[in-house]
């Protein structure tokens, strides 16, 4: 199956700083959601894209699907202490499966 | 909008025994929801996929024997740990999709189960 890999794996900033971070996969996509996680708790939709350079932001973040639809960007601008958590990538499966499948995720933590 | 729930948020069991997690969509209807499990420090990893009105579909390797799915209602999926052992501890997440033209899924807040 399709294998999402995020990097980098972990990321230790102090706040206010901002923060990329990339999910690519050997294959094509046609869609790219991120999600972010709190210790002990679901992960939450944060942006899903739909079309190859599309570029969305929600609030201080913003995710690009990138053209060459194996890979997908986000950032964050001007952390704060709440965006601690983990961040993943998720597409389907395959073209029309309803299915997703999840990157490895990279957690970020920021440094008093 | 897109609120689901689970419950219970945590359970202790002994081994043997059987646990019962609950996933409901609150303010949509679900003709499908996911299971996952999720071990500390790693990635969601999907279970099953649950259909209302009709069987669910298990992903390979996983146990449909030992992990019931039912999908009575268009709000409602359950999931059954039967005859529960230490290593079935995990986070369970359950998530449904809100709109079925889109991929999007939306989760539950996890069910942490401990079976001593």
């Amino acid at each position: 199956g399709q294998q999402l890999n995020q990097s980098p794996q972990s990321m230790f900033i102090q706040e206010g700083e901002d923060v990329s971070m990339n999910c690519t996969s050997s294959s094509i996509f046609n869609t790219w959601l991120w999600y972010k996680q709190d210790p002990g708790e679901g992960p939450v939709l944060l942006i899903a894209l739909y079309k190859a350079g599309e570029l969305t932001s929600n609030g201080r973040l913003t995710a690009q699907f990138g053209i060459t639809r194996k890979d997908s960007f986000l950032n964050i601008s001007a952390s704060i202490p709440s965006d601690v958590g983990i961040y993943f990538c998720a597409g389907p499966v395959n073209f029309g499966n309803e299915k997703l499948t999840f990157g490895t995720g990279t957690r970020l933590t920021i440094i008093p | 909008g897109a609120v689901v729930s689970q419950h219970p948020s945590w359970v202790i069991c002994k081994s043997g025994t059987s646990v019962k997690i609950e996933c409901r969509s609150l303010d949509f209807q679900a003709t499908t929801m996911f299971w996952y499990r999720q071990f500390p420090k790693q990635s969601l990893m999907l279970m099953a996929t649950s259909n209302e009105g009709s069987k669910a579909t298990y992903e390979q390797g996983v146990e449909k024997d030992k992990f019931l799915i039912n999908h009575a209602s268009l709000t409602l999926s359950t999931l059954t740990v039967t005859s529960a052992h230490p290593e079935d501890s995990s986070f369970y997440i359950c998530s449904a999709r809100a709109d079925d033209r889109t991929y999007e899924q939306y989760f539950g807040p996890g069910t942490r189960l401990t079976v001593t």
